[in-house]
C-alpha cells in the first residue's frame, strides 16, 4: 500500500467515449502527477501540480484534461481518444517539488485500452 | 536533449548477484532515482543518489558517478520475487524526472 489509490483499475472506451480517471493520495503531499506509461518506453510526464495548481503541461493533447480540486485529488478528463493513447496512466504524488531528493508515490495505474 | 539509457532486459539466476546500469546526459543534476516496478504494479521507490559513491540497503546497493554519468543498481542474493523492471530516473535542473525505459529482470531458478 503507496497511500496513492487509483480507479478505476482497467478501462474500456471507444473513440467517442468521455470517461474519467481518479486519483487519491493519503499521505499529505503538495503535489501530484500524471504520467503515461507505454511498453518499453520511458515514463511520458503529462501534467504537474502543486497546491492544487497546474505548474506543468508537457504538449499533452486537449483531448486529455486534468483537474484538481485539491491536494488529495487528481482527476484525468478523458474524451475523442485515439487508439495511440491505449496505455497505463500512472498518478504520483510528491511532499512537493522544489528538492531533488523529493520522493514521487506512485498508484497502480488504470490500464486504458481505446477501441 | 535529455537521455536516460539502460539496458533492456536481463537474466540471472537466483543466489546470484546482477548489475543494472544507467548512464545519463540531462540539463542539470539533482540526484538519480531507482524504482522498482511489478508487472501490473506500481513503481515503488528503491534509492536515490545525489552525492558520488555507493548506498547500501539491505541486499540492494546503488552506485553513482556524476563525473561519468553513470549509475548502477546492484541486487544480492536475488530472490523469484526480484523479478520485476528496474527503473532510472535523473532529477534535472528544474527537478523534473527524466525517466529510463526501464530493464525487465528475469530470474531464473
Amino acid at each position: 500500500e503507496t497511500g496513492v489509490t487509483q480507479t478505476p483499475r482497467h478501462l474500456v472506451m471507444g473513440m467517442t467515449n468521455k470517461k474519467s480517471l481518479k486519483c487519491e493520495q493519503h499521505l499529505g503531499h503538495n503535489a501530484m502527477y500524471w504520467y503515461k506509461q507505454s511498453a518499453k518506453k520511458p515514463l511520458e510526464l503529462m501534467f504537474v501540480y502543486n497546491f492544487k495548481e497546474q505548474t506543468e503541461n508537457n504538449s499533452v493533447p486537449s483531448r486529455f484534461s486534468p483537474e484538481c480540486p485539491n491536494s488529495s485529488h487528481l482527476f484525468l478528463h478523458l474524451h475523442t481518444l485515439q487508439p495511440e493513447d491505449s496505455a497505463l496512466y500512472l498518478c504520483a504524488s510528491s511532499q512537493d517539488l522544489t528538492g531533488g531528493g523529493d520522493t514521487q508515490y506512485f498508484g497502480p495505474g488504470t490500464r486504458l485500452t481505446v477501441l | 536533449g535529455q537521455n536516460i539509457d539502460q539496458p533492456t532486459e536481463m537474466t540471472a539466476t537466483e543466489g546470484a548477484i546482477v548489475q543494472i546500469n544507467c548512464t545519463y546526459q540531462t540539463s542539470g543534476f539533482n540526484g538519480l532515482f531507482w524504482y522498482q516496478q511489478h508487472a501490473g504494479e506500481a513503481p515503488t521507490f528503491l534509492s536515490y543518489n545525489v552525492l558520488d559513491g555507493l548506498e547500501e540497503k539491505g541486499r540492494f546497493s546503488s552506485f553513482l558517478s556524476r563525473s561519468k554519468g553513470y549509475s548502477y543498481l546492484l541486487l544480492k542474493e536475488l530472490q523469484m520475487k526480484d523479478s520485476a523492471s528496474y527503473l532510472c530516473a535523473v532529477s534535472d535542473s528544474n527537478y523534473q524526472l527524466i525517466w529510463g525505459a526501464g530493464t525487465k529482470l528475469i530470474i531464473k531458478p
